[in-house]
């Protein structure tokens, strides 16, 4: 099956550094893939949509300049949290999409990250 | 109001009895519905996938869908230990590698 790996699954940083979290799609090329966002005993919220060789495209209210998306090849997206605060501290997930039709998406095993 | 509602719980029930979630939803346009499991700590693990209304059945799961209610349900025979997690229930518009509304998610217990 799909197998979307992210890493680090955990990070502890300094307040005001930058933490880069890494999402591959092992077996598949992926164009697409999604960052998530989940705070504790709530659900997945969307931050945004990462398209391979463009631009990502941002949900409302996620600052784009603090969560940078680099989606360099089809299998390899980046999410670098810049000048982190404790309230960044989050599990990010990661999705990818298969490029066969109408195939759900697959999720990493997410990253907790704890900005001190 | 949430576009996708879904009990938190906890749902405690004991090993070997049927474990029924469900979820209600306000957003006509979603055509595909998926149940994810999620462990502590863990990204969602893909259950069941279903386009439009009807059912569908995989081993213990079986998925239903009622676009006309705008209801969906999923139920787990059998139900293990190992069953304990939190559901989430997601849906899309359009295709079903789009981007993905969830609920809330309910925490499921099963006791031995």
């Amino acid at each position: 099956g799909a197998v979307v790996s992210q890493h680090p699954s955990w990070v502890i940083c300094k307040s005001g550094t930058s933490v880069k979290i890494e999402c591959r799609s092992l077996d598949f090329q992926a164009t697409t893939m999604f960052w998530y966002r989940q705070f504790p005993k709530q659900s997945l919220m969307l931050m945004a949509t990462s398209n391979e060789g463009s631009k990502a495209t941002y949900e409302q209210g996620v600052e784009k300049d603090k969560f940078l998306i680099n989606h360099a090849s089809l299998t390899l997206s980046t999410l670098t949290v810049t000048s982190a605060h404790p309230e960044d501290s989050s599990f990010y997930i990661c999705s990818a999409r298969q490029e066969t039709y109408n195939s759900p998406l697959h999720f990493g095993n997410g990253t907790r990250l704890t900005v001190t | 109001q949430k576009e996708v509602e879904q009990d938190p719980g906890p749902l405690s029930v004991p090993e070997g009895a049927i474990v029924s979630l469900n979820c209600t939803y306000s957003n006509s346009a979603f055509q595909y519905f998926m149940w994810y499991r999620q462990y502590s700590r863990k990204g969602p693990e893909l259950l069941m996938y279903t386009y439009s209304s009807g059912n569908k059945e995989d081993g213990r799961f079986t998925a239903q869908v009622d676009k006309s209610s705008k209801y969906i349900s999923l139920f787990i025979r059998d139900s293990q230990p190992s069953d304990s997690a939190t559901y989430l229930c997601a849906m899309s518009a359009g295709a079903a590698g789009n981007k993905l509304t969830f609920g809330g998610g309910t925490r499921v217990l099963v006791k031995p």
